[in-house]
C-alpha cells in the first residue's frame, strides 16, 4: 500500500531541545517537502527536496534542518534555534512531469505530525 | 507578499446546491494550479487540479476553472454534501521556481444536511 507516512503524530519536547519529524515515502517520488501550518492559516513551505543527496530551503527555513540521504526518507530537525516551533508539520511527496498534455506537479501529503513544544 | 489568495474565509452551503471557491493569483509564472481538500489535523487529500494550457478540469463533482487573463481560478463542487465540510487550499506551482507549491489561506466550508 504506497503512501506517505510521518511519525509521531503527537510529539511533545521542552523548550531548548532539538527534535526529529520522521517522514517515509514508497511512492518511488523524487520530490519531497516538509511545510508547517500554524491555526487558521495556509501552509508554508520550510525545505524542499528535488533529489537525493540536494535540498533547498523554502520560505522560512530559519531554526530547520533537513537531510535526504535516502530516496524514501526526509527527516526534518526542529533545532532550538526555532522561535516558535509548536505547529502541525506536514511532509510532502511528488514527481514532477512536463509533457505535451502541459504539467503535473501534484504533492502528496501525510498525515502530519503535531509538535508541541512546552 | 501573498502570491495566492481565497479571499472567502469560510463558506456555507445548503447540501445538494453547489459549493463555489475562489482564488487569485499574482505571479504569472504559475503554470500549474490544484486544490486540496483538509481535514483538521489531517494531511492535505488533493482533489483537482489544472494545467494553464487548460481552462476547466473536470472530475466527478468537482470542477476546477481557470481563467489566466484574470489570474483566477475557482473550483465548483456540485452536488454539495456534507461530507464535503473541510478546508479547501488552492495552490500554485511554477515550473521556473523548482515544482515548489504556493498555497491560498484556505477557505472553510460547512455543507448543512
Amino acid at each position: 500500500d504506497g503512501g506517505i507516512t510521518q511519525s509521531p503524530k503527537y510529539l511533545f519536547r521542552k523548550e531548548g531541545q532539538n527534535v526529529t519529524l520522521s517522514c517515509e515515502q514508497n511512492l518511488n517520488h523524487d520530490a519531497m517537502y516538509w511545510y508547517r501550518q500554524d491555526p487558521g492559516q495556509g501552509l508554508r513551505l520550510i525545505y524542499y527536496s528535488q533529489i537525493v543527496n540536494d535540498f533547498q530551503k523554502g520560505d522560512i527555513a530559519e531554526g530547520y534542518s533537513v537531510s535526504r540521504e535516502k530516496k524514501e526518507s526526509f527527516p526534518l530537525t526542529v533545532t532550538s534555534a526555532q522561535k516558535n516551533p509548536t505547529a502541525f508539520y506536514l511532509c510532502a511527496s511528488s514527481n514532477p512531469y512536463s509533457g505535451l498534455a502541459g504539467r503535473t506537479d501534484t504533492q502528496y501529503f501525510g498525515p502530519g505530525t503535531r509538535l508541541t513544544v512546552l | 507578499d501573498q502570491q495566492v489568495k481565497q479571499n472567502s474565509p469560510s463558506l456555507s452551503v445548503q447540501e445538494g446546491r453547489i459549493s463555489i471557491l475562489n482564488c487569485d493569483y499574482t505571479n504569472s509564472m504559475f503554470d500549474y494550479f490544484l486544490w486540496y481538500k483538509k481535514y483538521p489535523a489531517e494531511g492535505p487529500t488533493f482533489l483537482i487540479s489544472i494545467s494553464s494550457i487548460k481552462d476547466k478540469n473536470e472530475d466527478g463533482r468537482f470542477t476546477v476553472f481557470l481563467n489566466k487573463s484574470a489570474k483566477h481560478l475557482s473550483l465548483h463542487i456540485v452536488p454539495s454534501q456534507p461530507g464535503d465540510s473541510a478546508v479547501y487550499f488552492c495552490a500554485a506551482s511554477a515550473r521556473a521556481a523548482g515544482n515548489k507549491l504556493t498555497f491560498g489561506g484556505g477557505t472553510r466550508v460547512l455543507v448543512k444536511p
